[in-house]
């Protein structure tokens, strides 16, 4: 069955550090999201991106936060200057169309120290 | 605005009892609503999906959820609780905005007591 593929499942970084959370979509998907879900609270909106631009972005995602589809293929969150508060699972999400659901990844275990 | 409301942030249940999982949704338009459920450390799994078919959809590991309009209810049921079934259960709708945008529930961890 395919599949969500994040990487890496865990991060470490320095508080100011710049990290890039990757995915990789299932191969026919074309609508693709990053959600954010801080420790024992509930998951969150970051992001959703169609045709190599955002659709829609919530007021987490601010001038900190950027993504794109480098290459066509894996599509990236990047965080720079990083904070305490950037400490979370991070999920992946991509759909086929615009009318169907998102399949999620097994997330990204961002812990900034 | 869309949104979601879980009843009750945990749920104890004994093992053999049945499950019951509140939630109550906002919409504007018909939507399309969904149950998560995410085990410790791990990512979250769809157990079922309601897009406007039939009320009463059934998903994995013998989970049910009822759609009712009248009440903009959308509860998570199983009749018999594994103590496997102890994890975090997510409900969630999405709104076509340009994409298919998914707005979370709060969350019900739900305990099963030997």
């Amino acid at each position: 069955e395919p599949e969500v593929t994040q990487t890496p499942s865990h991060q470490v970084t320095q508080m100011g550090q710049e990290v890039i959370l990757r995915c990789v979509p299932i191969s026919n998907h074309l609508y693709f999201y990053w959600y954010r879900q801080i420790l024992g609270q509930k998951v969150e909106f970051l992001v959703s991106f169609y045709n190599n631009e955002i659709s829609e972005k919530s007021e987490i995602f601010d001038d900190q936060f950027s993504v794109e589809r480098p290459d066509g293929s894996n599509f990236t969150l990047k965080i720079r200057s990083t904070k305490l508060e950037d400490s979370a699972m991070y999920f992946c999400a991509t759909g086929q169309t615009m009318n169907t659901e998102a399949f999620f990844g097994q997330g990204t275990r961002l812990t900034v120290v | 605005a869309q949104s979601v409301t879980q009843l009750g942030s945990h749920v104890s249940v004994s093992e053999g009892a049945l499950v019951l999982l509140r939630c109550n949704y906002s919409s504007s338009v018909p939507p399309y609503l969904f149950w998560y459920v995410q085990y410790p450390n791990q990512g979250l799994q769809l157990l079922l999906k309601y897009t406007s078919a039939a009320t009463l959809v059934k998903g994995i590991n013998g989970f049910e959820a009822e759609f009712k309009k009248s009440e903009t209810s959308f509860h998570l049921t199983k009749p018999s609780a594994h103590m496997s079934d102890a994890a975090e259960y997510f409900c969630a709708v999405s709104l076509n905005t340009g994409g298919f945008k998914t707005i979370f529930g709060a969350g019900t961890r739900l305990f099963v007591k030997a």
